[in-house]
């Protein structure tokens, strides 16, 4: 299983660009790498998905080097709202075991 | 579709009772999966399931059981609780196979032992 590793926490300002960098040295040929987004007392809601260089969607972004060793969450113009923990998380496409790792708890200041 | 559902939303329990949580999805996902999150932390895989009858052991499985008899409904049960169980469970369920590898979360059950 691929181990996954995030910064803790993260401080931003709204309207800037916001990158969160997993390191997942493991990663394994099959996995697929997800992000997501977490609110206080919700449970965890997709973000976005990708194998390799570089997918967008209409709230993020999401880069992934050649060696796969690590992948870069980008948010676009942070507002309040975005505040929450985001997950980078491994899918381990043989056994469907899928670990969070420990979230980095991006804050954005006004 | 109601999603992923999960019940019930609060549950106090004393020292060794014993409880089943439930959740249940209607999209037809073969995939279900319960984690536990303590506060402050992140998720824990506790147990998972690839179809109905099939299950198996995540990450902390120690003082839970579970089954799945048909697509729709993974009940997770605590055998004897323990303050050490108190935390907020959610369940999620996921298709396999058709490309995209997003889990769908319940709300969650926040459960305390006293």
């Amino acid at each position: 299983l691929a181990k996954t590793t995030q910064p803790i926490s993260m401080d931003s300002y709204e309207g800037q660009e916001v990158n969160i960098t997993c390191s997942h040295n493991n990663i394994a040929t099959n996995d697929y790498i997800t992000w997501y987004q977490q609110f206080p007392s919700q449970g965890p809601r997709f973000i976005i998905q990708g194998y390799k260089t570089k997918v967008t969607n209409e709230v993020a972004s999401l880069f992934i080097p050649a060696d796969r060793k690590s992948s870069t969450l980008s948010l676009p113009r942070v507002s309040l709202s975005d505040t929450a923990v985001y997950y980078c998380l491994v899918g381990d496409s043989g056994t469907y075991k899928y670990i969070f790792g420990t979230g980095t708890r991006l804050k954005v200041l006004a | 579709n109601a999603g992923v559902t999960q019940t019930p939303k609060f549950q106090v329990l004393k020292t060794g009772q014993s409880m089943t949580l439930q959740c249940a999805q209607d999209m037809n996902h073969e995939y279900m999966s319960w984690y536990r999150q303590d506060p402050g932390m992140g998720l824990r895989l506790i147990h998972y399931s690839v179809g109905a009858g099939i299950t198996d052991q995540g990450e902390v499985p120690n003082g839970y059981n579970v089954s799945r008899s048909t697509t729709e409904d993974f009940p997770l049960r605590l055998l004897s609780a323990a303050p050490s169980q108190t935390s907020v469970y959610f369940c999620a369920s996921r298709q396999p196979g058709l490309g995209s590898y997003e889990q769908y979360f319940g709300p969650g059950t926040r459960l305390t032992v006293t």
